[in-house]
């Protein structure tokens, strides 16, 4: 079946460092591929997606980009800030509709 | 802009107690969805609803169950909680198609039972 593998947290950057969470799938078809952001207290927020091959999803400076050959949709950012912390979730939609399915998340902890 | 709302926020219960969580949308979406989160094992659905008057269980849904009488309400409920059920829980919504699929979640309900 579909499953989804991030890397484990925390991950403990200093400000203004470079970041990359990995997130690596398994699906049949053609799967859209998502990162969500949960931040202290709150809820989780859709950060970006990528429904095709080689798309590149971006918002807030963060970017992923869809490998289809490496089954792999790891999220990055050039200079990381405090306001960042927070849990990041990798997930995907395959054939089913209705369903995503989602990594363990990853915790982000920036110091100043 | 209220989105997708829970209460309550936080409850305390003793083993066997019944509860009640609600979750309401305002944005006329059709899919309504119950996730828990528990430390070290992300988001786990318990329910999810394509429509008014429908519900499908999802990946844990021992010991929940759940109504979807008006389109914008989504129930979840304990009959008997336990501690296993000790978690946070999450409602979200989105709207039908192909489209981004993006959810729409709710801040959260903590529930401990003791």
């Amino acid at each position: 079946g579909n499953s989804v593998t991030q890397m484990e947290g925390p991950v403990t950057l200093s400000e203004e460092a470079f970041l990359t969470i990995n997130c690596t799938y398994t699906a049949t078809g053609y799967p859209s591929l998502f990162w969500y952001v949960q931040y202290p207290g709150e809820g989780l927020q859709l950060l970006l997606k990528a429904t095709k091959a080689d798309d590149k999803g971006s918002n807030k400076g963060f970017e992923a980009t869809y490998r289809k050959e490496t089954t792999s949709f790891h999220l990055e950012k050039g200079s990381v800030q405090v306001s960042d912390s927070a849990v990041y979730f990798c997930a995907l939609r395959g054939d089913s509709n209705y369903q995503l399915i989602w990594g363990a998340g990853t915790k982000l902890i920036i110091k100043p | 802009n209220a989105g997708v709302t829970q209460t309550p926020k936080f409850r305390v219960l003793k083993t066997g107690q019944s509860m009640t969580l609600l979750c309401a949308q305002d944005m006329n979406h059709e899919y309504m969805y119950w996730y828990r989160q528990d430390p070290g094992m992300g988001l786990r659905l318990i329910h999810y609803s394509v429509g008014e008057g429908t519900t499908a269980k999802g990946e844990v849904p021992d010991g929940y169950n759940v109504s979807r009488l008006k389109k914008q309400n989504f129930l979840l409920g304990l009959e008997s909680a336990a501690p296993s059920q000790t978690s946070v829980y999450f409602c979200a919504s989105r709207k039908t198609g192909t489209g981004t699929g993006e959810l729409f979640f709710g801040e959260g309900s903590r529930l401990t039972v003791l």
